[in-house]
């Protein structure tokens, strides 16, 4: 089946500074991938659309230049949070979507900013 | 706004019995339908998907769709304590293309 890969699964880091989140797809191509976020007991918070060779497609209210997110190969896209403070921490899931329509998750990564 | 509905729950069934979820959605020309399953503080994993009108079974399984009502419903057979867990409904939006998941429905199998 296909696999999505996440990394970091978990990463705590201070106030300020940056964090990047790996996100592959491992036996297929994914021309698109989109990041989520989530909060404790809350739902998934659809934050971009990320698509291969062009820029993301940030949703309302996601600052892009702080949300940055690269797609620079059919089966890589990153996701950094730059100058993260306290309030950016929560669970990053990745997920892509393969030629038949359906979304793969990756494992996601819990992020705490101290 | 697309939205995605879903009772919160949390939904209690005895251990054997049938489980059943349900989802409403507001994009009239979406096509595409999915069920996921989402343990605590891990990712969600694709239990089904289904984008014809009717039944799709798969196990336990069992999606319904009806397009017209704008519902889809997952029953669970012989539900078990393993599937304690947040389920949730996502579509495929028409015209952004766009995947909204509905809040979940957390489910609890009681031994």
């Amino acid at each position: 089946g296909a696999v999505v890969s996440q990394h970091p699964s978990r990463v705590i880091c201070k106030s300020g500074t940056s964090v990047k989140i790996e996100c592959r797809s491992l036996d297929f191509q994914a021309t698109t991938m989109f990041w989520y976020r989530q909060f404790p007991k809350q739902s998934l918070m659809l934050m971009a659309t990320s698509n291969e060779g062009s820029k993301a497609t940030y949703e309302q209210g996601v600052e892009k230049d702080k949300f940055l997110i690269n797609h620079a190969s059919l089966t890589l896209s990153t996701l950094t949070v730059t100058s993260a403070h306290p309030e950016d921490s929560s669970f990053y899931i990745c997920s892509a979507r393969d030629s038949g329509e359906v979304l793969h998750f990756g494992n996601g990564t819990r992020l705490t900013v101290t | 706004q697309k939205e995605v509905e879903q009772n919160s729950g949390p939904l209690s069934v005895p251990e054997g019995a049938i489980a059943s979820l349900n989802c409403t959605y507001s994009d009239r020309g979406s096509q595409s339908f999915f069920w996921y399953r989402q343990y605590s503080g891990k990712s969600p994993e694709l239990i089904m998907s289904i984008y014809s009108n009717g039944d799709k079974e798969d196990g336990r399984f069992t999606a319904q769709l009806n397009k017209a009502s704008q519902y889809v419903s997952l029953l669970i057979r012989d539900s078990q304590p393993s599937d304690s867990a947040t389920y949730l409904c996502a579509v495929l939006t028409s015209g952004t293309y766009k995947y909204i998941f509905g809040t979940g429905t957390r489910l609890k199998v009681l031994a």
